[in-house]
């Protein structure tokens, strides 16, 4: 059974304080790995994807891979209330396979 | 790029009755699509994988009879749930990945209510 797990929260920073959401996954095969936000009552949109261990940035996001630690972390500075979602953790066995798991998601609330 | 469209975003229906939801590629073609269905405050789990010209696969636990699914082309996939009941009401969502892009992208969702 492969497992992606996700503290569900509720999740609270204040507005332009740093947001930190964790990820682990219990398959030590697991490629690719991704997080999508999802607003309540819209499907989830990507955010941000790595495959190679250490930091990936873009904007205020940034995506932290530990394979060894099977850990993956999503980052957001300078949080705005209109970051308040749910963000989803997904994890991608191969590079072509098309089996995503979803972790339960972490709901975050940034407070103006 | 990299649009996914479903339709309808919202539907309710009888018990008994059967609904069908579209998920189109706009702008680009999609050998495989995959079907999710999310409950209130879970996380998506997958139902199948759709692909263009041959038989999807189910995931286990997922009633083939009752949700069936047709990908007659590489831009259309559809879900019909077939003598809806109460217990199917959730959130049925559609992805695709575009080959020219890394990641998959969504649907906008059709949350189905059953009555």
């Amino acid at each position: 059974q492969k497992e992606v797990e996700q503290n569900s929260g509720p999740l609270s920073v204040p507005e332009g304080a740093i947001a930190s959401l964790n990820c682990t996954y219990s398959d030590r095969g697991s490629q690719s790995f991704f997080w999508y936000r999802q607003y309540s009552g819209k499907s989830p949109e990507l955010i941000m994807f790595i495959y190679s261990n250490g930091d990936k940035e873009d904007g205020r996001f940034t995506a932290q891979l530990n394979k060894a630690s099977q850990y993956v972390s999503l980052l957001i500075r300078d949080s705005q209330p209109s970051d308040s979602a749910t963000y989803l953790c997904a994890v991608k066995e191969s590079f072509t396979g098309n089996q995503f798991y979803f972790g339960t998601g972490t709901s975050l609330t940034v407070i103006p | 790029g990299a649009v996914v469209s479903q339709h309808p975003s919202w539907v309710i229906c009888k018990s008994g009755t059967s609904v069908k939801i579209e998920c189109r590629s706009l702008d680009f073609q999609a050998t495989t699509m995959f079907w999710y269905r999310q409950f209130p405050k879970q996380s998506l789990m997958l139902m199948a994988t759709s692909n263009e010209g041959s038989k999807a696969t189910y995931e286990q636990g997922v009633e083939k009879d009752k949700f069936l699914i047709n990908h007659a082309s590489l831009t259309l996939s559809t879900l019909t749930v077939t003598s809806a009941h109460p217990e199917d009401s959730s959130f049925y969502i559609c992805s695709a990945r575009d080959p020219n892009r890394y990641g998959y992208t969504f649907g906008s969702g059709t949350r189905l209510t059953v009555v």
